[in-house]
């Protein structure tokens, strides 16, 4: 059974430029949430979706934009990027319960120069 | 909302030492309560997790009780190895399905 994967696993864009992450979830799962990681800090919840709508979100600008799919994958989009949009972006997938345990995929690691 | 706060600073020990790393949370309830691995590289592991007060989660040599006189669920390892070199982040729901992160902790173990 496949984890949660990631793609690409690394990008470099310029500054104004948009970038599209993707992410497959673990098998069985239906509820795909999405965090920014910077440098030496935790994740940051960005938003989550499920039954291809947005659940609930973050303190992120109207800049970051999602979608999930009929299979339950999913893509974060960012516009307009900045050097501050530079991160590790971690895709988790779950089960839609509260409570559910959510499991991370490897991560794309975005450069903003 | 819900948070948690992990001690400050890089921790590196040596092969064999007992590693403690605090964690301290503010929480509605009772919530379960994480601690999460990041490996060099890759993303983030569920280490260990407990889901109600006096629970104790475990996993891979490591421990953590839920103590909610102390509002704490600080991870302990008796003897660490070069292996478990990682960052550990505490976490807990900050509201629904969402986790809510520590500013993680950096281990580095010297052989």
């Amino acid at each position: 059974d496949a984890g949660v994967t990631q793609s690409p696993t690394h990008l470099i864009k310029t500054r104004g430029q948009q970038v599209t992450l993707r992410c497959s979830p673990k098998s069985g799962h239906d509820t795909v949430s999405w965090y920014q990681q910077a440098l030496g800090q935790g994740p940051q919840f960005i938003f989550q979706y499920y039954e291809e709508e947005e659940r609930q979100r973050g303190n992120f600008p109207d800049r970051f934009s999602g979608h999930q799919f009929p299979n339950y994958s999913s893509e974060l989009n960012v516009n307009a990027l900045l050097l501050g949009d530079s991160a590790l972006y971690l895709c988790a997938s779950s089960f839609s319960r509260v409570g559910a345990e959510q499991y991370f995929g490897p991560g794309t690691r975005l450069t903003v120069t | 909302g819900n948070s948690v706060t992990q001690m400050e600073g890089p921790v590196t020990l040596s092969e064999e030492a007992f590693l403690t790393i605090n964690c301290t949370y503010t929480a509605t309830g009772y919530p379960s309560l994480f601690w999460y691995v990041q490996y060099p590289g890759e993303g983030l592991q569920l280490l260990l997790k407990a889901t109600k007060a006096d629970d104790k989660g475990s996993n891979k040599g490591f421990e953590a009780t839920y103590r909610k006189e102390t509002t704490s669920f600080h991870l302990e390892k008796g003897s660490v190895q070069v292996s478990d070199s990682a960052v550990y982040f505490c976490a807990l729901p900050g509201g629904n399905n969402r986790l809510a992160f520590g500013k993680g902790n950096q281990v580095v173990v010297i052989p």
